[in-house]
């Protein structure tokens, strides 16, 4: 079966950090870009960063909002995504989901979602 | 950044009853776009990409047509599971952004 499953998340205190892991099973991960998204309760979906396949050289992409806080890396050998998150805002409390990007410019599988509550 | 605006945000509706959300971008991004669904407490689920291709597994009343600024989303005849919100996502550039969401509620 195609999957992935998010792990990691949890109650942090502003300024901390927490690191976000992505299991994909099913499918031939190192063929494919991987985006982490998230949303915060009640809101709307944000790309949060990317990174592209060895192909592309396993560069990376990130939204303004987490650029320089957050940085996204992976383990093809353990066909697994990873997300450090440093400096944590409060703002930053949402579900974090990873995804496959189906090479069209399009996210086909997604993961079940990691809670991250940043608060004192 | 390029923004994506949905209309409308909210839309209540019948079984059976045939819907179209708009999806405008404020440049062109070719055939860049894609559609999900999302139900409360789930991840979301790819509908259509390529502004036009419906994914494997997604029932042939969802439809979708559009390029450059204007992109829409059909459904036909609406089923229970589908009320749900919509979200219309680009990855023309960096950074890739969604559509605020359509929320679809039964009448």
């Amino acid at each position: 079966e195609v999957q992935l499953v998010e792990s990691g998340g949890g109650l942090v205190q502003p300024g901390g950090s927490l690191r976000l892991s992505c299991a994909a099973s099913g499918f031939t991960f190192s063929d494919h870009h991987m985006d982490w998204f998230r949303q915060a309760p009640g809101k709307g979906l944000e790309w949060v960063g990317r990174s592209r396949n060895k192909g592309n050289s396993y560069t990376t992409e990130y939204a303004a909002s987490v650029k320089g806080r957050f940085t996204v890396s992976r383990d093809d050998s353990k066909n697994s995504l990873f997300l450090q998150m440093n400096s944590l805002k409060t703002e930053d409390t949402a579900v974090y989901y990873c995804a496959r990007d189906n090479q069209f410019h399009a996210f086909d599988i997604w993961g079940q979602g990691t809670m991250v509550t940043v608060s004192s | 950044d390029i923004q994506l605006t949905q209309s409308p945000s909210f839309l209540s509706a019948s079984v059976g009853d045939r819907v179209t959300i708009t999806c405008r971008a404020s440049q062109g991004i070719s055939s860049y776009l894609a559609w999900y669904q999302q139900k409360p407490g789930k991840a979301p689920k790819l509908l259509i990409y390529t502004a036009l291709i419906l994914q494997s597994g997604v029932p042939s009343r969802f439809s979708a047509s559009g390029s450059g600024t204007e992109f829409t989303l059909t459904i036909s005849s609406l089923q229970p599971e589908d009320f749900a919100t919509y979200y219309c996502q680009h990855l023309n550039t960096y950074p890739i952004t969604f559509g605020q969401g359509t929320r679809l509620e039964i009448k």
